[in-house]
C-alpha cells in the first residue's frame, strides 16, 4: 500500500536558522510527491512538486525540497526561516491509479521563533 | 485559495439533519476532489470527479453524497447516516486528473 509518513510532529527552530521538514514515502512506480502548507482555518496552499528530473526542487516563498531515491525521502527544506513560516505543512504523494488522490502525511507544525 | 470557493465557511448542525457544503471553481478545471481534515491526521479523500457528471467514491464515503452537474460545482451533502461528522472539510481541483490540485479554504462543520 502506498503511504507517506511525517516522522515529526513538531519542529522548532530559529528565525534565520535553517529549516528542515521531513518525509519519507512508500510507492509502487515512480513518486510524484507534493508539499502543502496550511495556515490556520484555511486551505492548503501548494509549495512545490516533484514529478522527474532534477532531484532538488524550488517552490514558492524560497522553499525548496530534495528527493532521495534510495531513502525514499523528501525532505522540505529553507535556508533560512521566517516566523511567518510558522504553520503546518503536509507532504503528499499522488496514488499510482488513475484517480489522481493524494495520499497525505499526517502533517508536521513549523514554529519559528524570534 | 483563489479561483476556488467553499461556503460557508462555518457550519452547525443538529443530529439527524442533511447539510449541503458548497464547492464552486472558476479555473476551467476538468477534476474536483473533497477532503476531510481531522486534528492530527492527515486528509482523507471522500469523493472526486474527474469530469462532469461523473464521480467516484474515494475512501471513506460512508455517509456522503456528491453530485457534478456543471463543471465549475462540486456540493458534497454530509447525510446523517455519516457517524462522525464534525471535521473540516476541504475542496480541491486540478486542469485534470494528474496536475497539481488546488484547494478552496474549507469549511468548518461542527455537530451540536
Amino acid at each position: 500500500a502506498q503511504s507517506v509518513a511525517q516522522p515529526e510532529d513538531q519542529v522548532n527552530v530559529a528565525e534565520g536558522n535553517p529549516l528542515t521538514v521531513k518525509c519519507t514515502y512508500s510507492v509502487s512506480g515512480n513518486p510524484y510527491l507534493f508539499w502543502y502548507v496550511q495556515y490556520p482555518n484555511r486551505g492548503l496552499q501548494f509549495l512545490l512538486k516533484y514529478i522527474t528530473g532534477d532531484n532538488l526542487v524550488k517552490g514558492s516563498y524560497g522553499f525548496e525540497a530534495e528527493f532521495n531515491k534510495s531513502q525514499t525521502s523528501f525532505h522540505l527544506k529553507k535556508p533560512s526561516a521566517l516566523v511567518s513560516d510558522s504553520a503546518l505543512y503536509f507532504c503528499a504523494v499522488r496514488d499510482s491509479g488513475n484517480t489522481g488522490k493524494l495520499i497525505f502525511g499526517q502533517g508536521t507544525t513549523l514554529q519559528v521563533k524570534p | 485559495d483563489g479561483g476556488i470557493t467553499q461556503s460557508p465557511k462555518y457550519l452547525f448542525r443538529k443530529e439527524g439533519q442533511n447539510v449541503t457544503l458548497s464547492c464552486e471553481q472558476n479555473l476551467n478545471h476538468d477534476a474536483m476532489y473533497w477532503y476531510r481534515q481531522d486534528p492530527g491526521q492527515g486528509l482523507r479523500l471522500i469523493y472526486y470527479s474527474q469530469i462532469v457528471n461523473d464521480f467516484q467514491k474515494g475512501d471513506i464515503a460512508e455517509g456522503y453524497s456528491v453530485s457534478r452537474e456543471k463543471k465549475e460545482s462540486f456540493p458534497l451533502t454530509v447525510t446523517s447516516a455519516q457517524k462522525n461528522p464534525t471535521a473540516f472539510y476541504l475542496c480541491a481541483s486540478s486542469p485534470r486528473t494528474a496536475d497539481t490540485q488546488y484547494f478552496g479554504p474549507g469549511t468548518r462543520l461542527t455537530v451540536l
